[in-house]
């Protein structure tokens, strides 16, 4: 069975930082990788999804994320990071044999002014 | 206007009690979800539905009950709510399967007591 793991349970960043989100997943074939974003007492947003082709891709908000295939990850990134980041952060992976997809535990963002 | 809405919000009640979660899509999707997220965060889907079937009942004890009357709604019942019944709820929609885009409610925090 996929699973997903974020290695990081907290990230603290300084506003206007560099930031990379980790995430590493377990599936023998091509998954299906998304990162979803939670702000505090709100449901998911989707950020990005990869399902084939280019694998760096472009989502909301200014995110990235890049697909190395050799290393099993699919890390976020953002260039510089806003006050109005600080959320929850999600890397989720599907396999396309069953309509669901397996959500990893999440990593809090925290950003400093 | 909300894309998916939740009602209740909050939802306090003792154990032993039955208590519904009602959710409502109006972005015209075919699929709807349930989600519990523990207090740590980590988010597992419980069920699915798609054109008001159940596609997806993922280990959930029998006290709750998914009930989709048309597909802009799936409701959530559960019977006998226990103290580890605590979490939050989000209901969600897509077009089609998972792997599009999900579009998530607010959420519903249910304190069992």
């Amino acid at each position: 069975a996929q699973s997903v793991t974020q290695p990081d349970i907290h990230i603290t960043v300084s506003e206007g930082a560099s930031l990379e989100l980790r995430c590493n997943y377990s599936y023998g074939a091509t998954p299906y990788l998304f990162w979803y974003v939670q702000s505090p007492g709100q449901g998911l947003q989707l950020l990005l999804k990869y399902f084939s082709g280019d694998t760096l891709v472009q989502g909301i908000k200014g995110f990235e994320a890049e697909f190395k295939r050799s290393q099993s990850s699919f890390n976020l990134r953002k260039p510089s990071v806003h006050w109005s980041d600080a959320a929850e952060y999600f890397c989720a992976v599907g396999d396309g044999r069953d309509d669901k997809i397996i959500f990893g535990k999440g990593t809090r963002l925290h950003i400093l002014p | 206007d909300t894309a998916v809405s939740q009602t209740p919000k909050y939802l306090v009640t003792q154990m032993g009690n039955d208590k519904s979660i009602k959710c409502e899509q109006n972005l015209g999707h075919d699929t709807m979800y349930w989600y519990k997220q523990d207090s740590k965060k980590f988010l597992k889907i419980m069920f699915s539905y798609n054109n008001k079937e159940l596609i997806i009942n993922e280990t959930v004890p029998n006290r709750f009950s998914p009930k989709s009357p048309d597909k802009a709604h799936l409701n959530l019942h559960i019977n006998s709510l226990e103290l580890g019944d605590s979490a939050v709820y989000f209901c969600a929609s897509s077009q089609g399967y998972s792997y599009n885009e999900q579009f998530f409610g607010p959420g519903t925090r249910l304190t069992v007591l």
